[in-house]
């Protein structure tokens, strides 16, 4: 079976500081992984998604990037956090074509002071 | 990408039947709906997906028209439980390949 993997559970950081969240997926290759964010009592919205190793597409533009070194690993990253950045992080995959169905992983709940 | 619209909020009593319409009308031809369940600080939950007419499983039913342009999940006999926020999601394609848009989600409250 798959399972999908999100550290840390949560995480406090000063402004300025830098970032990085992992996801990886098990069970499965070739995965579409995603990153998205959520801030408080609000829906969520895509950051980045990738469809292939070293293939990235950046939905919103800010100072967070992705990278996916291998192919069941999703790093979300940034080099000086904002107060803006603070939210819960989940990072999801899903399928091949037209598979609609993405899996989430546990989320990361980022608090940024 | 496609939008999809969903109403923000809805509130309803314990052992009615709830209906949430998402519209969708830049669904393309090879897109799957798809709706999420989503409690709060946890990842969203899948619930049902389908591509036309109505597809039903242990949990709810989701009607869509032959148009395609909207979608309505129908939860039976909600509990307090359900109390959650409710995605609607829509496939696309672009040049990387498959791309997933969530709805703004519904926010439904079941009082009792």
């Amino acid at each position: 079976s798959q399972t999908i993997h999100q550290w840390p559970a949560t995480l406090v950081q000063p402004v300025g500081s830098p970032l990085s969240l992992e996801c990886t997926v098990e069970g499965t290759s070739n995965p579409n992984l995603y990153w998205y964010r959520q801030a408080a009592g609000r829906g969520l919205q895509l950051l980045f998604y990738s469809v292939g190793i070293g293939q990235i597409s950046s939905e919103v533009p800010q100072n967070l990037s992705a990278s996916r070194p291998q192919d069941r690993q999703f790093i979300l990253s940034s080099k000086k956090l904002l107060l803006s950045d603070s939210g819960f992080y989940l990072c999801a995959w899903s399928g091949g074509l037209a598979d609609n169905e993405q899996f989430f992983g546990p989320g990361t709940r980022l608090t940024v002071l | 990408l496609a939008k999809t619209t969903q109403p923000i909020s809805m509130d309803s009593y314990e052992g009615q039947e709830v209906n949430i319409t998402c519209s969708h009308n830049n669904i393309a031809t090879n897109d799957y709906i798809t709706w999420y369940q989503q409690f709060p600080s946890q990842g969203p939950r899948f619930i049902i997906q389908g591509y036309k007419t109505k597809v039903t499983n242990e949990v709810a039913s989701l009607f869509i028209p032959a148009d395609r342009k909207s979608s309505t999940l129908s939860l039976p006999r909600v509990s307090l439980s359900d109390t959650a926020v409710y995605y609607c999601l829509v496939g696309e394609w672009d040049n990387y390949g498959q791309n997933f848009v969530f709805g703004p989600g519904t926010r439904l409250s079941v009082l009792p």
